[in-house]
């Protein structure tokens, strides 16, 4: 069974208008972290956003916001005012188990939503 | 802050041979993790070095390996290459300790075999 759902293979938003970018994850560990990247066709992968499983609020960096929803175990990704920029690869990944602790933190990824932004 | 670095940024080897490919990580972090990304897929786990030991595996067969030096920069070696080893790999460094262990990516290096 796929651990990271992104089921949004492409997705359309108008440049300064909001988009949202979905992914479900599965894990029966109770403490996990939940990260987003993205991809410019350069290849880098650049942070963008973390959720820890714990975390009380949804995190927000910068035009970047995490939706939450830990029963539903979907974090969505929230782009506001999307830029040219922005347009690129997007992928969910998620570190099971808690951070810290010393021990084997792979992370493990979804298959990527590709966004484009229209001028 | 210098951030990861990778090096070489392409590469093409034919069939049977062999490669390494090295990185840097960025200043600060102590473990290191190496990830090979296929066109159109997600990054896939190869392994992680921490403290100069492999820390964990995917599921790669042995002939892909690694080091970690005293610096916290890292090694990946692959030998008797194989077409399907064509590919993205990126190495990602982060601090183990921290709250987050949030891996940071360098550019990558882009393998073709022939």
């Amino acid at each position: 069974a796929q651990k990271i759902t992104q089921t949004q293979p492409g997705m359309f938003v108008q440049e300064k208008e909001a988009v949202t970018l979905d992914c479900t994850y599965d894990t029966s560990d109770p403490s996990y972290g939940l990260f987003w990247y993205k991809q410019p066709s350069s290849g880098e992968m650049i942070f963008l956003i973390y959720q820890g499983s714990y975390d009380q609020q949804n995190a927000t960096e910068g035009r970047y916001s995490l939706n939450f929803q830990k029963a539903r175990k979907s974090a969505n990704l929230v782009i506001s005012a999307s830029q040219l920029g922005d347009s690129a690869m997007y992928f969910c990944a998620m570190r099971e188990g808690p951070g810290g602790a010393g021990n084997n933190r792979k992370l493990i990824w979804g298959l990527g939503t590709s966004l484009a932004v229209n001028p | 802050e210098t951030g990861v670095t990778q090096s070489p940024t392409h590469l093409i080897k034919t069939r049977g041979q062999q490669v390494t490919l090295r990185c840097s990580s960025q200043s600060g972090h102590n473990t290191v993790s190496w990830y090979q990304q296929a066109l159109g897929q997600g990054p896939q786990f190869i392994f992680q070095y921490y403290r100069e030991e492999e820390n964990g595996r995917g599921n790669f067969p042995p002939r892909f390996s690694g080091l970690q030096f005293p610096n916290y920069s890292s090694e990946l070696n692959v030998n008797a290459l194989e077409l399907d080893d064509s590919a993205l790999y990126l190495c990602a460094s982060s601090f183990t300790g921290g709250l987050t262990d949030t891996q940071y990516f360098g550019p990558g290096t882009r393998l073709t075999v022939l």
